[in-house]
C-alpha cells in the first residue's frame, strides 16, 4: 500500500521568497504523483502531476515540483511567494488496485501562510 | 470552476439521521469518487464508479453506500449518522477509469455534513 508524508502542518513564508512543501512517499509500483491546492471553502485544484517521463514538472501559478526517485520525493516549489498562495497544500500517490483502477491517497496537507 | 457540481453546498442533521449527498459530474466525464476530509482524519478516498458500476472502494463505512445513475450523476448515502461523520464530502470526475496519463481528477465544491 501507498502513503504520503507531508512534512510541516503549517508552513508561513514571506512575500517574494521560496515556498518549500516537502512531501515524501511509498509505493509499490511506479508512482503518479500529484500536488492539489485548496483554497478556502473551496474544493481541490490539480496544481501538477508526474506520471512518467521527465522529473522535473511544471504546474500552475508558477509552481513546480521534482519527481526524485532515489529520496522518494516530490517536493513542491515556487520561487517567489504572493499573496494569492495562501491556501493548504496535499499531495498524493495514485495506487493500482487489482482491477487497474487507480485511487488516489492523500497527504495530510500543509496550510501555507505568506506574510506581508 | 471545475464543472463538478455537489448540492447541498451545507447540510445540517442530528445524530441517527440519514441523508444523502448529491454529485453532478463534469459533461463527458464516466468517473465519480467520492472523498471524506475531516480534521481527525485528512482527506480519504471512499469509492468509485465508472458509468454506472462500482470500481473501487476504499475506507468507506458499511453505514455509507453509493449509486451512479444512468445520467451519471451521483449520491452518497449516510444512515445512522453519528457525531465522527461530520466533515467535507467531496466529489471528484474523471473522463475515465484507471491510470491513463490525461486521466485527470476534477473536483466539486463539496458538501459540508454537521452532524449535532
Amino acid at each position: 500500500a501507498q502513503s504520503v508524508t507531508q512534512l510541516g502542518s503549517h508552513v508561513s513564508v514571506s512575500e517574494g521568497a521560496l515556498v518549500l512543501l516537502r512531501c515524501n512517499y511509498s509505493s509499490s509500483v511506479p508512482p503518479y504523483l500529484f500536488w492539489y491546492v485548496q483554497y478556502p471553502n473551496q474544493g481541490l485544484q490539480l496544481l501538477l502531476k508526474y506520471t512518467t517521463g521527465a522529473t522535473l514538472v511544471k504546474g500552475i501559478n508558477g509552481f513546480e515540483a521534482e519527481f526524485k526517485k532515489s529520496e522518494t520525493s516530490f517536493h513542491l516549489t515556487k520561487p517567489s511567494a504572493h499573496m494569492s498562495d495562501a491556501a493548504e497544500y496535499f499531495c498524493a500517490v495514485s495506487d493500482l488496485d487489482d482491477f487497474g483502477n487507480e485511487k488516489l491517497t492523500f497527504g495530510t496537507g500543509t496550510r501555507l501562510t505568506i506574510i506581508p | 470552476d471545475s464543472g463538478v457540481t455537489q448540492t447541498p453546498k451545507h447540510l445540517i442533521t442530528a445524530t441517527g439521521q440519514r441523508v444523502t449527498l448529491r454529485c453532478s459530474p463534469r459533461s463527458g466525464d464516466l468517473s465519480v469518487y467520492w472523498y471524506q476530509q475531516s480534521l481527525d482524519q485528512g482527506l480519504q478516498f471512499l469509492i468509485q464508479y465508472y458509468n454506472g458500476e462500482e470500481r473501487a472502494k476504499g475506507n468507506i463505512l458499511e453505514r455509507f453506500s453509493a449509486q451512479q445513475f444512468p445520467d451519471l450523476h451521483s449520491e452518497l448515502n449516510l444512515s445512522s449518522l453519528e457525531l465522527g461523520d461530520s466533515a467535507l464530502y467531496f466529489c471528484a470526475s474523471s473522463a475515465f477509469s484507471g491510470r491513463e496519463a490525461y486521466n485527470e481528477q476534477f473536483f466539486g465544491p463539496g458538501t459540508r455534513l454537521t452532524v449535532l
